[in-house]
């Protein structure tokens, strides 16, 4: 397939437990951005990355987010300690710098609920 | 920093009429691209259209235009002869142009529900 993959796709957690959610960008997309959407609510943006380099945190709520690319392609985002308001819909989404738009493909995103 | 605003939580349109879907945004840029997403109940983030602030022409994309007001800051987004795919959320987004930084990350509304009526 050629667009953005995410997984898993749904994701039910203890409250206190870790869990990593996967993206696969597109391939050769040089940027990778993660966003939260909660319920009734637009994305919001977490962290991106060029290639290997996390460019910009800003986004990530708490110090119990993390992410990460190593190799400049899949990334993993982790949340440690998970906590009932960290359940949302989890977007990663991917851009080429090649073309004038930089346009941003969406994964179909992570459900993640913590009960 | 840049703030979007969608003043309809939810708005509904008989089938093959028109609807008006509305976003303002707050920026001190000058050069910006502004988007509209659908959200179907899949889920997924569609693109719809796109506007490039520095283009005075407003966007179409067959059914769907917008009517872009750089200094009212206004954008908003018409479907003309709606469908009964059209229903879904809408959210408006804004990005920067501004390459420097190359964060091209996107600010979203908090969204309309559109809803169909056959």
């Amino acid at each position: 397939g050629a667009g953005v993959s995410q997984s898993p796709r749904y994701k039910v957690t203890k409250r206190g437990q870790d869990v990593a959610l996967r993206c696969d960008p597109i391939s050769g997309h040089v940027s990778l951005y993660w966003y939260r959407q909660a319920l009734g609510q637009g994305p919001e943006f977490l962290t991106y990355f060029n290639y290997e380099a996390q460019q910009d945190k800003s986004g990530l709520p708490n110090d119990r987010f993390s992410a990460e690319r190593p190799e400049g392609s899949i990334s993993t985002l982790t949340i440690q300690r998970t906590e009932q308001r960290d359940s949302a819909m989890y977007r990663c989404a991917s851009s080429s710098w090649t073309g004038l738009h930089f346009e941003q493909y969406f994964g179909p995103g992570t459900r993640l609920t913590v009960t | 920093a840049q703030t979007v605003t969608q003043s309809q939580p939810e708005m509904s349109v008989q089938e093959a009429e028109t609807v008006t879907l509305s976003c303002t945004y707050d920026t001190s840029e000058s050069d910006y691209y502004l988007f509209w997403y659908k959200q179907p109940p899949s889920r997924q983030m569609i693109l719809v259209i796109r506007q490039e602030a520095y283009k005075q022409q407003n966007a179409t994309e067959n059914r769907f235009s917008v009517n872009f007001q750089k200094a009212a800051k206004s954008f908003s987004l018409k479907i003309s002869d709606s469908q009964l795919g059209d229903a879904a959320m809408y959210f408006c987004a804004y990005r920067s142009a501004d390459s420097g930084g190359s964060n091209y990350k996107l600010t979203f509304g908090k969204g309309t529900l559109l809803t169909v009526n056959p």
